[in-house]
């Protein structure tokens, strides 16, 4: 029943380490983003893709990649991870990029030590 | 590119009491404007929308208003209840699908 899901839900890790996240969404929409929201409750956006295309590319460090294997999954790849990474990364979906209403998963908690 | 600016950052109001945040946007070329609610450890979930075409919208206890003219858009919450209590963000949005996100106002409303 979930519309956008996320894994995992809690990601703790070491400086330097690199780390996964994945999101799927049932919804059959056409365009997924990753947001990330820091400590501070800003929300940002990193990434958008539009039926597997990268159509936003916010200025993000080269060391964020994201992936879209297809148009119901985008994951985000992080390598070598910095303290300023912790924040919850949320992963939302729209039906296109007009009027978007999006729709976000419950989000990821990463803590870098 | 787009700067959007949300006031106040903090609200609090006594139940039944209504509820008023404001946004403003820089970029003309503008044309969505949805309002989020973002409940403890949740995602931001839509609550209203508003498209360029109109200047007011109502569901039941919000609404919302939008003066395109002086690129300010307003969320208005009446008859509020323990539950209306999260962080509300504004988005702008624009054709190539791109939302930029006000930074948020707390609201807590006493019971």
């Amino acid at each position: 029943d979930t519309a956008v899901s996320q894994t995992p839900k809690y990601l703790v890790t070491q400086m330097g380490n690199d780390k996964s996240i994945k999101c799927e969404q049932n919804l059959g929409h056409d365009t997924m983003y990753w947001y990330k929201q820091d400590s501070k409750k800003f929300l940002k956006i990193m990434f958008s893709y539009n039926n597997k295309e990268l159509i936003i590319n916010e200025t993000v460090p080269n060391r964020f990649s994201p992936k879209s294997p297809d148009k119901a999954h985008l994951n985000l790849h992080i390598n070598s991870l910095e303290l300023g990474d912790s924040a919850v990364y949320f992963c939302a979906s729209s039906r296109g990029t007009l009027y978007n209403e999006q729709f976000f998963g419950p989000g990821t908690r990463l803590t870098v030590l | 590119g787009e700067n959007v600016e949300q006031h106040p950052s903090t609200l609090s109001v006594q139940e039944g009491d209504s509820a008023v945040i404001k946004c403003t946007y820089s970029d003309s070329a503008s044309n969505y404007f949805p309002w989020y609610k973002q409940e403890l450890g949740k995602g931001p979930q839509l609550i209203i929308d508003i498209r360029s075409n109109v200047g007011e919208k109502k569901d039941q206890r919000i609404a919302v208003t939008l003066n395109k003219t002086a690129k300010h858009f307003s969320l208005h919450i009446t008859e509020t209840q323990p539950e209306d209590s999260a962080v509300y963000f504004c988005a702008v949005g624009t054709n190539a699908g791109k939302s930029t996100f006000g930074d948020g106002t707390t609201l807590t409303v006493k019971p």
